[in-house]
């Protein structure tokens, strides 16, 4: 079945650091990939995402590449700010074609990362 | 509503009572889905509808757990003789569709069974 592995946590790094958070999937068929972020006490909510191979997903500052090669989606941020402290999930979702999802959402176990100032 | 709402925010059992969580969707969301957040652990998949079509009941992990979904809006997850392993955070999810990914989180039920 599909399965989705993300680097373990927790991470802590200091403003304006480099990050990365390593996230590989296993899947067939056409996934499409996801990055959500749980900030405290709020619920989870969309980050960025990747409907087809070599796409590239972006949102505040964040950025990951679809690597079908390597079932890769990791995620990049130049600098990070205090306000980035959160739970970060990687997720995908079958589809029967490119750019199409069934919604059912797999989920890795989630990275915790910590920003001081 | 503006967001997924869902209730109680926090509940507290006895092992072998039944329970039962509330999710109300985004109106206008044809899919709404269920997952467990344990201690230390990824979300877990559990159910999901869409519109009228029969569920996807796959992530149940027992007999004991059981959902519905009335009038195609609101959703109640009922677990029957709560164990403590059933602890965790149960969260409620919906989109606009099967294949609009992205989903809009409520902020979850903490489940604790003493």
């Amino acid at each position: 079945g599909d399965s989705v592995t993300q680097m373990e946590g927790p991470v802590t790094l200091s403003e304006e650091a480099f990050l990365t958070i390593n996230c590989t999937y296993t899947a067939t068929g056409y996934p499409s990939l996801f990055w959500y972020v749980q900030y405290p006490g709020e619920g989870l909510q969309l980050l960025l995402k990747a409907t087809k191979a070599d796409d590239k997903g972006s949102n505040k500052g964040f950025e990951a590449t679809y690597r079908k090669e390597t079932t890769s989606f990791h995620l990049e941020k130049g600098s990070v700010q205090v306000s980035d402290s959160a739970v970060y999930f990687c997720a995908l979702s079958e589809g029967r074609g490119w750019g199409t999802s069934y919604g059912k959402l797999t989920f890795g176990q989630g990275t915790i990362l910590t920003v001081h100032p | 509503g503006a967001g997924v709402s869902q209730s109680p925010s926090n509940k507290v059992t006895e092992k072998g009572k039944d329970v039962e969580l509330r999710c109300d969707p985004i109106s206008g969301h044809t899919a709404l889905y269920w997952y467990r957040q344990s201690l230390g652990q990824g979300l877990e998949f559990l159910i999901y509808f869409q519109g009228n079509s029969a569920p996807d009941k796959s992530g149940l992990p027992s007999d004991r757990f059981s959902a519905e979904r009335t009038g195609g809006s609101v959703s109640t997850l009922t677990i029957q003789r709560t164990q403590q392993e059933d602890s965790a955070v149960y969260l409620c999810a919906s989109s606009l569709g099967t294949f609009n990914e992205k989903l809009f989180f409520g902020s979850g039920t903490q489940l604790s069974v003493l």
